[in-house]
């Protein structure tokens, strides 16, 4: 029973490029969570979707940050335009539709932004 | 807002002292949850707390549930350099109880 997978495991990108950070939730799992963690800081929640419907975007930057998670496919987390405060880790999770509310964590994305 | 607290954010220990770190939330939890992220890795859950004053060992940790549902803590018994890690708890957000609300997490460096 595979975990969660995220890919790429690090991304480097240029100022102005643009991001796509991928997220297959284990098997079962409807619900998936994207975090951003600055080095030596804590997580923050960005955005919390189920299939095909976003949950709740309220740590998601208004402006060029997206993500969807279709019915067929793994979730994806948009970065268009990069800049380099953008340079962070970005954590998925997923959970089982119903039960416990614990979060298995990906590996996560490093994001380097030169 | 709904805020979770934990404090402290750094400890330093001696392998083999005993460590601790509280968790408090703004506001009364159904469930309070515990992660380890070690360094360079992704956080991983260590325990689901659920009952008012509820206490639950996993070998050298005690994790504690407070009687209004509203803190928590975490006792490590007799560090091992393995414990080295961020402890972070979280709860669920109030009216919707999938979105977890995160402390910042209790960074923990052992000496051996």
């Amino acid at each position: 029973n595979a975990g969660v997978m995220q890919n790429p495991r690090h991304l480097v990108r240029r100022r102005g490029q643009e991001a796509r950070l991928r997220c297959s939730p284990m098997k079962g799992h409807s619900h998936v969570y994207w975090y951003r963690q600055l080095p030596e800081e804590g997580l923050k929640f960005m955005v919390y979707l189920q299939k095909e419907n976003i949950i709740d975007e309220s740590g998601m930057p208004k402006e060029r940050f997206s993500a969807e998670f279709p019915k067929e496919g793994p979730s994806i987390l948009r970065i268009q335009q990069v800049v380099r405060g953008d340079s962070a880790a970005y954590f998925c999770a997923s959970s089982p539709p119903a039960g416990l509310d614990e979060q298995f964590f990906g590996p996560g994305t490093r994001l380097t932004v030169l | 807002g709904q805020q979770v607290m934990q404090i402290p954010q750094y400890q330093h220990v001696q392998e083999g002292e005993d460590f601790t770190t509280y968790c408090n939330s703004s506001t009364t939890l159904s469930n309070i949850q515990w992660y380890k992220q070690r360094p360079g890795g992704h956080p991983v859950f260590l325990i689901q707390l659920v009952k008012s004053g509820e206490v639950k060992k996993q070998k050298r940790l005690t994790f504690q549930f407070g009687e209004a549902k509203k803190n928590s803590s975490l006792h490590i018994t007799a560090t091992q350099t393995t414990d080295v890690g961020t402890y972070f708890c979280a709860g669920p957000a109030a009216g919707n109880n999938r979105k977890l609300i995160w402390g910042l997490g209790t960074s923990l460096a052992v000496n051996p």
